[in-house]
């Protein structure tokens, strides 16, 4: 089966970095995803990761280690619109497609100023 | 903006009605999923439809269903509908194989 685990919420200051984690447990490893998902809206894709280390995308980053079965988002210089859902998923064991998601629960982040 | 695009973006049902909800794809994307999204939940996947059939379903009860086609669109169908149904739907449209598959901005409904 498959399992996500990450924080419920977090709360940050404008212009710092904050890390959230996310711990997974799945029957095979197809990569994991990262959505952002604003109040009210749709999830927008952030990053996938697949291979392990971090990859860095503006002021987002991601960082992946299979052996550990364990990912973080790294953002940086935090913006008020920064304040959102951020959720981790991965695919589910039926294999092929790479979009039949497991989500986790989400970390509302708070961005204060 | 994804190119997904949802209807209704909001509904209000009565318990044991019957709701249609509906999915246009991006353009050239051949694969719908759909998803159950619950306030403060992550969204748990209901099914996939590729080429017209379901290609694979979550944990949900025959009383959620779900059509695509030709043209790549799809629909959800739930019957019987129960207060734990409310919640937002989610629908989100890819190319088979692909890795990103993007979200429609959802139909919220509610069963009262």
């Amino acid at each position: 089966g498959q399992n996500i685990d990450q924080p419920t919420e977090m709360t940050a200051t404008e212009g710092a970095i904050v890390q959230i984690n996310c711990t997974y447990q799945t029957s095979g490893f197809n990569g994991l995803f990262w959505y952002q998902q604003h109040a009210g809206e749709a999830p927008t894709f952030l990053s996938y990761n697949v291979l392990d280390g971090l990859e860095e995308k503006g002021r987002f980053s991601s960082f992946l280690s299979r052996s550990k079965g364990y990912s973080y988002l790294l953002l940086k210089e935090l913006q008020m619109k920064d304040s959102a859902s951020y959720l981790c998923a991965v695919p589910t064991d039926y294999g092929g497609a790479t979009n039949k998601l497991i989500f986790g629960t989400g970390t509302l982040l708070a961005v204060q100023p | 903006e994804t190119g997904v695009t949802q209807s209704p973006t909001h509904l209000i049902k009565t318990r044991g009605q019957q709701v249609t909800l509906r999915c246009s794809s991006q353009s050239g994307h051949n694969t719908v999923s759909w998803y159950q999204q619950a306030l403060g939940q992550g969204p748990q996947f209901i099914f996939q439809y590729y080429r017209e059939e379901e290609n694979g379903r979550g944990n949900f009860p025959p009383r959620f269903s779900g059509l695509q086609f030709p043209n790549y669109s799809s629909e959800l169908n739930v019957n019987a509908l129960e207060l734990d149904d409310s919640a937002l739907y989610l629908c989100a449209s890819s190319l088979q194989g692909e890795t990103e598959a993007f979200f429609g901005q959802g139909t919220r409904l509610t069963v009262v």
